[in-house]
């Protein structure tokens, strides 16, 4: 079945510093990929998503590329900031399984100043 | 619009009490999700809802769940009997169609004492 496996954490990196978190997906078709990010005390928010294999999704200097042939959604941003301090989520959406979406297990990050 | 809104935020019940969740989504979003995430893991899918159609309910969600969507908007879903194990967030999301994200709901924090 379809399921996303990501990074244990939690993360915690100094301002300024480089964030990869990894994302890897097993699914039966052609997922839409997503990363979603949890702020402490708050809902879900889409973070970026990529709906196709080499497509690059990016938002707030976050960026994650979908990569077929890895079957791998990797987030990544270059300068980390207090304020990206939070929890993020992989998560895999397909026709196949009616379009429920399959979550990893979040990754804790905390970026200290 | 202003996005996906639950009620109550919390909820606190004991053990054996029957308990009612509501979720209003995004105005035009004919699917609509519910979650269940408990502390240090990602959402687990529920159930789901197209316009008023229940499509599809996971293992999870024993006989003494049940979710309803009556005209195709808001969405209830209801515990009865509860049990410690059912503490948790539940959380709900809306979305327009098939390949787009989810838009996520605050959620309602449940405790059962």
């Amino acid at each position: 079945g379809d399921s996303v496996t990501q990074m244990e954490g939690p993360v915690t990196l100094s301002e300024e510093a480089c964030l990869t978190i990894n994302c890897t997906y097993t699914a039966t078709g052609y997922p839409s990929l997503f990363w979603y990010v949890q702020y402490p005390g708050e809902g879900l928010q889409l973070l970026l998503k990529a709906t196709k294999a080499d497509d690059k999704g990016s938002n707030k200097g976050f960026e994650a590329t979908y990569r077929k042939e890895t079957t791998s959604f990797h987030l990544e941003k270059g300068s980390v900031q207090v304020s990206d301090s939070a929890v993020y989520f992989c998560a895999l959406s397909e026709r196949n399984t009616g379009n429920q979406f399959y979550f990893g297990t979040g990754t804790s990050l905390t970026v200290i100043p | 619009d202003t996005g996906v809104s639950q009620d109550p935020r919390h909820k606190i019940t004991k053990r054996g009490q029957n308990v009612t969740f509501r979720c209003d989504p995004i105005s035009e979003h004919n699917r609509l999700y519910w979650y269940r995430q408990t502390l240090g893991q990602g959402p687990e899918f529920l159930t789901y809802f197209q316009n008023e159609a229940q499509l599809e309910k996971s293992r999870l969600l024993s006989d003494r769940f049940s979710a309803e969507r009556p005209k195709g908007s808001f969405s209830t879903l209801e515990i009865q009997r509860t049990e410690q194990g059912d503490s948790a967030m539940y959380l709900c999301a809306s979305s327009f169609s098939l390949d787009t994200e989810a838009f996520f709901g605050q959620g309602t924090r449940l405790t059962v004492v």
